[in-house]
Formats: structure tokens, C-alpha cells, sequence
């Protein structure tokens, strides 16, 4: 069952122009990740935070995360064509539990 | 990190057969979990393989339809059974280990039935 709401469910920017995606989700966590899927492939894993995190960062990559309003948000800051995926959050307690998944963004980066 | 192959990549199959999808992992893991991910939809899980017991399914997945086996700590399978077009779907694991809290996905099988 899906518990995550992605929003917007796509967004088309300008390279160059940075992308926010936000994410919301029903009951208590441990840990949130974020994967990107380019064209109906595997998922790659982007970055986990955990609940007793705020705030992430990784490369172009900035997520944070707010447990008092079950909600998360993925900044991709001067994006490339390159970037073009869909991006899922998913949710867990631990790395044995199944992750729920939130519905996705597409991205859309236009050269 | 987990390396996690799958085979096949893609096929094309006929409703009425069956396709054994298999799940290979570069080291031992104590879970692995099988998901579904319709045409433009997000992924939803179909059960937990957990190594030596049966699989755990979610509900509107029934053991018939997609046996699963798990006979050890590298590999498992997911066979999709007596197919029909709505089956068509990419299917993915993944693996997970106790301590650990990354879990990491397999390339994917994209499946059409026609």
C-alpha cells in the first residue's frame, strides 16, 4: 500500500533551474529515502535521512525533513538534462522492513 | 552497497504461461522483497522473501499467482504465474539486512504479455 504523496506529480524546468520536490506520509518512521528511476529502469538510491535528521546534503542534492508534519522535500539545485526521472520517496523502519512508496515526480529537464 | 542482478531483463509473453524471474545478490542478506510497478505507476510491494521460511504476501497477492522461493541468503525467484495482459509490469527486488538501513534495487524485468 502507498502511503507517500508526491507533489508536483511532474515539473518541467529549465536547465540550469533548481527543482523542488515534496513528499507527505501517514504514520511515524525511521527513515526516508529518495530514488530516482530514469525510463522505466531500477531505482537508484539517492540519499536516506532518518528521523532524527533534519536536513541532508549530497552533491547537487538537498533533502530535508519535517516528522511534526510527516513530510519531506528533494532540492536538486542547478539541474541538467541529465536529471530527467521520475524521483520517489519511500518509507521504512529498518533495512528489513519493505520500503512504502509515494506516487513519484516526473522530471522533466529541458536543455 | 549490494550489487543485485535479475534475469530476464525484458521478455514478451503469451496470457495463459508463466515466467520465473530470477534475483541474484553479490553478498548474503538477511531479506528480500519483491515489487510490482505497473505502466506509469509507482512501485507496490508484493512480499517479503525471508531465507529457509515461506514467503510473506501483501494483500491482493496470493501465493498461487506469484510463488516465490528463497533457498538461500544470495538468491531468490518470482514466478508470475498463468499471466494475463494486466500482469504486464516491471518487477523488482530488493534486499535489505538487519543493521543496515540503505535498501538497494535490482535493475528490474520488464515484462509484456500480450
Amino acid at each position: 500500500s502507498q502511503q507517500g504523496e508526491e507533489d508536483p506529480q511532474a515539473l518541467s524546468i529549465q536547465e540550469g533551474e533548481n527543482a523542488t520536490m515534496n513528499c507527505s506520509y501517514k504514520t511515524s518512521i525511521n527513515n526516508l529515502q529518495w530514488y530516482r528511476q530514469n525510463s522505466g529502469r531500477g531505482l537508484v538510491h539517492l540519499i536516506l535521512i532518518r528521523s532524527n535528521e533534519r536536513e541532508k546534503h549530497s552533491g547537487r542534492l538537498r533533502v530535508t525533513l519535517d516528522t511534526s508534519k510527516k513530510s519531506s522535500s528533494l532540492l536538486i539545485t542547478a539541474s541538467r538534462a541529465a536529471d530527467t526521472a521520475s524521483y520517489f520517496c519511500a518509507t521504512y523502519h529498518s533495512g528489513n522492513t519493505p520500503l512504502v512508496f509515494g506516487k513519484g515526480t516526473r522530471l522533466s529537464v529541458i536543455a | 552497497s549490494a550489487v543485485i542482478s535479475q534475469k530476464p531483463s525484458r521478455d514478451i509473453c503469451q496470457r495463459g504461461t508463466s515466467l520465473t524471474i530470477q534475483c541474484q545478490v553479490d553478498s548474503q542478506v538477511t531479506m528480500m522483497f519483491w515489487y510490482r510497478q505497473q505502466p506509469g505507476q509507482s512501485l507496490t510491494l508484493i512480499a517479503t522473501a525471508n531465507q529457509g521460511s515461506e514467503a510473506t504476501y501483501e494483500s491482493g497477492f496470493v501465493i498461487d499467482k506469484f510463488p516465490i522461493s528463497r533457498p538461500n541468503l544470495t538468491f531468490s525467484t518470482l514466478t508470475v504465474s498463468n499471466m494475463s495482459p494486466e500482469d504486464s509490469s516491471i518487477y523488482l527486488c530488493s534486499v535489505g539486512a538487519a543493521g543496515a538501513d540503505t535498501q538497494y534495487f535490482g535493475p528490474g524485468t520488464r515484462l509484456t504479455v500480450l
